[in-house]
């Protein structure tokens, strides 16, 4: 499986913009990056997912680098809510796996 | 649409009993997931079903655990004869079907279980 490399944890202010970084260099041609958030005592939420072009949600958006090698998900206001393990992951849509395999992802603190 | 619903929240089994863990997929959804989160730890996969069939339990312990995901009802996870290593969260998720570029994975809030 290809795996993904975040850092450990991060922190960022309240209501200032927050850039995770996810290094995946032996990300294959059918494989999509996924985020997914889990706030503590919490599921898994997912966040968003893209292939090539960058993406927008309601939540964040999804820079994805021209080789793909590497992507960053970006909250563009940061709350107190937000304080969470975000996991980078990728999966495989060209094969017959369905399930996520998920790291140690980023711990966000955020700082009032 | 109602999310990934998943009970009991908490469970509390004593040592040698059985617990039983149910989890409704999301409307639509013919795919089910289910993860164990040891304290402290990640999640880790342990069993992909589809209806009626088992598609990869790769991580599934060889004993005591089983998985069903029948034509009609919930998804269950059943743990035979509890250990306090059992003690963990565990959550479903579910998908609409996989091999889609729109699909994702939903995950349910889980499935608190504590072992005394």
């Amino acid at each position: 499986d290809a795996k993904t490399t975040q850092p450990n944890s991060m922190e960022s202010n309240e209501e200032e913009p927050v850039h995770l970084p996810c290094n995946h260099s032996t990300i294959s041609g059918t494989d999509y990056i996924h985020w997914y958030r889990q706030l503590p005592s919490q599921g898994p939420e997912y966040v968003i997912h893209g292939l090539t072009s960058n993406v927008n949600n309601r939540m964040a958006s999804l820079a994805i680098a021209e080789d793909r090698k590497s992507s960053t998900l970006i909250l563009h206001r940061a709350t107190l809510r937000d304080a969470a393990v975000y996991y980078c992951i990728l999966r495989d849509y060209g094969g017959s796996q369905g399930n996520l395999i998920f790291g140690k992802g980023t711990k966000l603190s955020v700082k009032p | 649409n109602a999310g990934v619903m998943q009970n009991p929240r908490h469970l509390v089994r004593r040592r040698g009993q059985e617990a039983r863990l149910r989890c409704s997929p999301m409307k639509g959804h013919s795919h089910v997931y289910w993860y164990r989160q040891l304290p402290e730890e990640g999640l880790k996969f342990m069993v992909y079903l589809q209806k009626e069939n088992i598609i990869d339990e790769s991580g599934m312990p060889k004993e005591r655990f089983s998985a069903e995901f029948p034509k009609e009802g919930p998804s269950i996870l059943r743990i035979q004869q509890v250990v306090r290593g059992d003690s963990a969260a565990y959550f479903c998720a579910s998908s609409p079907r996989t091999r889609s570029s729109g699909n994702t994975i939903y995950f349910g809030e889980g499935s608190w279980l504590t072992v005394v």
